[in-house]
């Protein structure tokens, strides 16, 4: 099956600065790569995703960059603020859909 | 747009009655969809698959006996906990796939489930 490997499991920047949260995944045909962003007690809200024809796709301060090669993708937050703090998955899907183990991002104000 | 609504929320429930909770895909049929458990501070873990007419797949170690699932039409999924234990206390959260085949999955609120 996939094995899918997400760092760091937690991560503190200061505000304005960036975040990068890396995940890996083991399964060539997998296809598809969403970001969740999950609040305390919440349903997880897909917040970007991209699929393996594509090498980047980005939406105001998100992106997230795709690797199929060294199956790598990566979410990148720019600017980030107080509101963006939360847990972060990411998931890969190809014939079965895997979540990675999480971040939990803060943002020091 | 993709809604997905749970009911309920929040249950309390005694040890060794049943439970259920239902899944709805509001604005769009969705033929598959996906329940998964969430411990604190944990990633989810899909406990079973759902398939409109058919029989559902879990995952290993979940048992079917205890999980039982039934997803009668394009638009409704139920999980119902049997026999609750207070270790089957936890988040529980269904999914949908709205375009068949194209992977994205829309979330339900999540149902916490607290078994005493």
């Amino acid at each position: 099956g996939e094995n899918v490997e997400q760092h760091p499991s937690t991560l503190s920047v200061q505000e304005g600065d960036s975040a990068v949260i890396k995940c890996t995944y083991s399964d060539s045909a997998s296809n598809y790569f969403p970001w969740y962003k999950q609040e305390l007690g919440k349903r997880p809200q897909l917040i970007i995703d991209i699929r393996s024809n594509v090498g980047e796709k980005k939406d105001q301060r998100i992106a997230v960059t795709l690797n199929k090669t060294a199956k790598h993708f990566s979410l990148h937050i720019t600017e980030t603020q107080p509101e963006d703090s939360a847990v972060y998955f990411c998931a890969v899907s190809g014939n079965q859909f895997y979540f990675g183990t999480g971040t939990s991002l803060t943002v020091i104000p | 747009g993709a809604v997905v609504s749970q009911h309920p929320s929040r249950v309390i429930c005694k040890s060794g009655t049943s439970v259920k909770i239902e899944c709805r895909s509001l604005d769009f049929q969705a033929t598959t969809m996906f329940w998964y458990r969430q411990f604190p501070k944990q990633s989810l873990m899909l406990m079973a698959t759902s398939n409109e007419g058919s029989k559902a797949t879990y995952e290993q170690g979940v048992e079917k006996d205890k999980f039982l699932i039934n997803h009668a039409s394009l638009t409704l999924s139920t999980l119902t906990v049997t026999s609750a234990h207070p270790e089957d206390s936890s988040f529980y959260i269904c999914s949908a796939e709205k375009n068949r085949g194209f992977h994205e999955q829309y979330f339900g609120p999540g149902t916490r489930l607290t078994v005493t």
